[in-house]
């Protein structure tokens, strides 16, 4: 069974400052999203990586994936208030003719000023 | 264009009664999906469509739900003598392809479901 896991759960940290999500998953997949979601409103997609070694940079955002490792990072540059949100990452989950996605339990990130 | 929507947004239900919630996917997407999710945690997969089939339904959570896609667009998530425990929001998304690497999820509002 295809388990994900984000840490930390909970990130507070001040503007300016660098850190980084972490999410592991369990069995093998090449399909890794991340998404953002604001309080009270649905999910937006972030990224989507799919092969070893792929990283995509949006802004202050850069996701990264090691399918050996079965690890992506998020990593947050210089964060800005704007950016305080819910971070899921979702890995693709084989099996039969579903395509369904299994969610991490979420990163709260709040940016303090 | 428009992006995934759902109705209603938000439904206060007694226990017991049966609820019906609709998502109207993007316009030509093929791949449907239902999602529940708990307050504090992620989307938890419920049920997916390829047009108008039902190809897995393996999360749905007991006999009480019931997903349909009649024409392979609109579709409806009926859960029947609602429990407390039925209290979530229900989430659905759309995509175009089928199985294609890279085929982005896109998300509805969601419904906001609860059961007193």
């Amino acid at each position: 069974e295809l388990k994900v896991e984000q840490n930390p759960l909970f990130l507070s940290m001040q503007e300016g400052k660098n850190y980084t999500i972490y999410c592991n998953y369990s069995t093998t997949s090449d399909r890794l999203y991340w998404y953002r979601q604001d309080p009270g409103k649905s999910l937006e997609s972030l990224f989507v990586l799919l092969s070893n070694g792929a990283v995509k940079q949006e802004g202050r955002l850069m996701a990264s994936l090691d399918t050996k490792a079965r690890l992506s990072t998020l990593h947050i540059t210089a964060a800005v208030h704007d950016l305080s949100a819910t971070y899921f990452c979702a890995v693709a989950a084989y099996g039969g003719a579903t395509n369904k996605l299994i969610f991490g339990t979420g990163t709260l990130l709040a940016v303090q000023p | 264009g428009a992006g995934v929507s759902q109705s209603p947004r938000y439904k206060v239900a007694k226990r017991g009664q049966d609820v019906a919630l609709r998502c109207d996917p993007i316009s030509g997407h093929v791949s449907l999906f239902w999602y529940q999710q708990a307050l504090g945690q992620g989307p938890e997969f419920l049920t997916y469509f390829q047009n108008e089939a039902q190809l897995d339904k393996s999360g749905l959570p007991s006999d009480r739900f019931f997903a349909e896609r009649p024409e392979g667009s609109v579709s409806t998530l009926k859960i029947q003598r609602t429990q407390q425990e039925d209290s979530a929001v229900y989430l659905c998304a759309s995509s175009f392809y089928t199985g294609a690497q890279g085929d982005t999820q896109y998300f509805g509002p969601g419904t906001r479901l609860t059961v007193l």
